[in-house]
C-alpha cells in the first residue's frame, strides 16, 4: 500500500530564511509525487509536481523540491521564505488512480 | 470563475439529519473526489468516481454516499450525520488522460454536526 510521512508537524522559520520540508513515501513502483499548499481558510493549490525526469522540479512561489528514489523522498525547499507562505503544506503520493496525502506540516513564518 | 465549486460553504446541522454537500466542475475533467480533512490527520479518501458509471469507495466511506449526477457533479451525502463528521470535506477532480493524477481541489465545506 502506498504511504506518505510528513515527520515534522510544525515548523517556525524566520523571514528571509531557508525552508526544507520533509516528505517520505512508500510506493511500489515509480511514483508520482505532488507538494500542495493550503492558506488559511483556503483549499488546496498545486506547488508542485515530478512525474519523471529531471529529479529537481520547480514549482509556483520559488518553491522546488527534489526526488531521491534511493532515500524515497522528496523534500521541498525554498531559499528565502516570506511571510505569505505560512500555510499548511501537504506532500502526496500517487500513480494507481488515487493520491495518498501525508499529514502535512504547518508552517510559521516569524518576523 | 472558479473550476470546482463546493456548496455550501459552511454548514452546522444536528445528530441524526441527512445532508448534501455539492460540487462542481468547469474543467471538463472525468474523475471526482471526496475527502475529509481532520486536524492532524491530513486528507483522507471518502468516495471517488471515475465517470458517471463508476463509483468507488475511499479508505473512510461509511457513514456517507454519492451520487454522480453528470460529469461535471459529485454529491457527498451523510445520511444521518453524526458528530464526529465534524471536518473539513473537499472535492477534487482530475483528468484521465494518461496516468497523471494531478487534482484539483475546490474551496472546502466546513461542516459542524452538534
Amino acid at each position: 500500500a502506498q504511504s506518505v510521512t510528513q515527520p515534522d508537524i510544525h515548523i517556525t522559520v524566520s523571514e528571509g530564511a531557508s525552508l526544507e520540508l520533509r516528505c517520505n513515501y512508500s510506493y511500489g513502483a515509480t511514483p508520482y509525487l505532488f507538494w500542495y499548499v493550503q492558506s488559511p481558510g483556503q483549499g488546496l493549490q498545486l506547488l508542485l509536481k515530478y512525474f519523471s525526469g529531471d529529479t529537481l522540479v520547480q514549482g509556483i512561489k520559488g518553491f522546488e523540491a527534489e526526488f531521491k528514489r534511493s532515500q524515497s523522498s522528496f523534500n521541498l525547499r525554498k531559499p528565502s521564505v516570506h511571510w505569505s507562505d505560512a500555510a499548511e503544506y501537504f506532500c502526496a503520493v500517487g500513480g494507481n488512480e488515487k493520491l495518498t496525502f501525508g499529514t502535512g506540516t504547518r508552517l510559521t513564518i516569524i518576523p | 470563475d472558479a473550476d470546482v465549486t463546493q456548496t455550501p460553504r459552511n454548514r452546522i446541522t444536528k445528530t441524526g439529519k441527512r445532508i448534501m454537500l455539492e460540487c462542481s466542475q468547469t474543467k471538463g475533467h472525468d474523475r471526482m473526489y471526496w475527502y475529509r480533512q481532520d486536524p492532524g490527520l491530513g486528507l483522507r479518501l471518502i468516495y471517488y468516481s471515475f465517470d458517471v458509471k463508476d463509483i468507488n469507495k475511499g479508505e473512510i466511506s461509511d457513514g456517507y454516499s454519492v451520487s454522480r449526477q453528470a460529469q461535471a457533479k459529485f454529491s457527498l451525502s451523510l445520511e444521518s450525520a453524526i458528530p464526529n463528521q465534524t471536518a473539513l470535506y473537499f472535492c477534487a477532480t482530475s483528468d484521465s488522460w494518461g496516468r497523471q493524477e494531478t487534482q484539483y481541489f475546490g474551496p472546502g465545506t466546513r461542516l459542524l454536526v452538534l
